[in-house]
């Protein structure tokens, strides 16, 4: 069954602290992506990824970053990390290409305190 | 102005019900329109999708695309209570860099059994 694995569930950070979240997909996609969902909100797209080295801010990337070293692996990083970052964060990748059907992980539940 | 407007909810309804579930858009540019469910602490899943305008059935869902009047319309008969999620609709185009789609902010559905 193919898969995004999210590493963790639930993280708790204090304000000011440095966060990484890791993403692996292994279907061998091309397109990965970062969204955070917060009630009213719906999903926003934080950075996008097409190419291995290749990244591209979406609708709210301030604050983050994110890096993509090898094609299965895309990592959202939290420079440092505030309160209004407390959010669910979701992964998803698709092959390029494809206009739908997004397999998403089950995400990331990070509280900022 | 939101590219994508859905019905926020939350729907409550009772087992059996038909359900309408309802989204709205702007962009004349969006070809493809997807439902995707999400169970509680769970990433999205596809749904169903849609190329253009017209219907699709599968099972007790379908989909409902009016591409005149930049609408579309999720249908579910004979609701369950296992359909309880909430219910984003999402769209894209040709001209969509890198596959990114657009989201509603979702709709939180119950049925009560």
């Amino acid at each position: 069954d193919v898969k995004v694995t999210q590493s963790s569930r639930y993280l708790v950070k204090r304000t000011g602290e440095k966060v990484f979240l890791e993403c692996v997909q292994d279907m061998d996609h091309e397109n990965m992506f970062w969204y955070r969902q917060d009630p009213g909100l719906g999903l926003r797209l934080i950075y996008f990824s097409y190419d291995v080295k290749m990244k591209e801010k979406g609708d709210i990337p301030e604050g983050y970053s994110v890096s993509r070293e090898k094609k299965e692996r895309f990592s959202l990083i939290l420079e440092s990390a505030s309160t209004n970052q407390t959010s669910m964060y979701l992964c998803a990748s698709i092959a390029r290409g494809r206009l739908y059907g997004y397999t998403f992980g089950s995400g990331t539940r990070l509280t900022v305190v | 102005q939101k590219e994508v407007e859905q019905d926020p909810g939350p729907l409550s309804v009772p087992e059996g019900a038909i359900v309408s579930l309802n989204c709205t858009y702007s962009n004349s540019a969006f070809q493809y329109f997807m439902w995707y469910r999400q169970y509680s602490r769970k990433g999205p899943e596809l749904l169903m999708y849609t190329y253009s305008s017209g219907n699709k059935e599968d099972g007790r869902f379908t989909a409902q695309v009016d591409k005149s009047s930049k609408y579309i319309s999720l249908f579910i008969r004979d609701s369950q209570p296992s359909d309880s999620a909430t219910y984003l609709c999402a769209m894209s185009g040709k001209e969509t860099s890198g596959s990114r789609l657009t989201f509603g902010e979702g709709t939180q559905l119950t049925v009560n059994p």
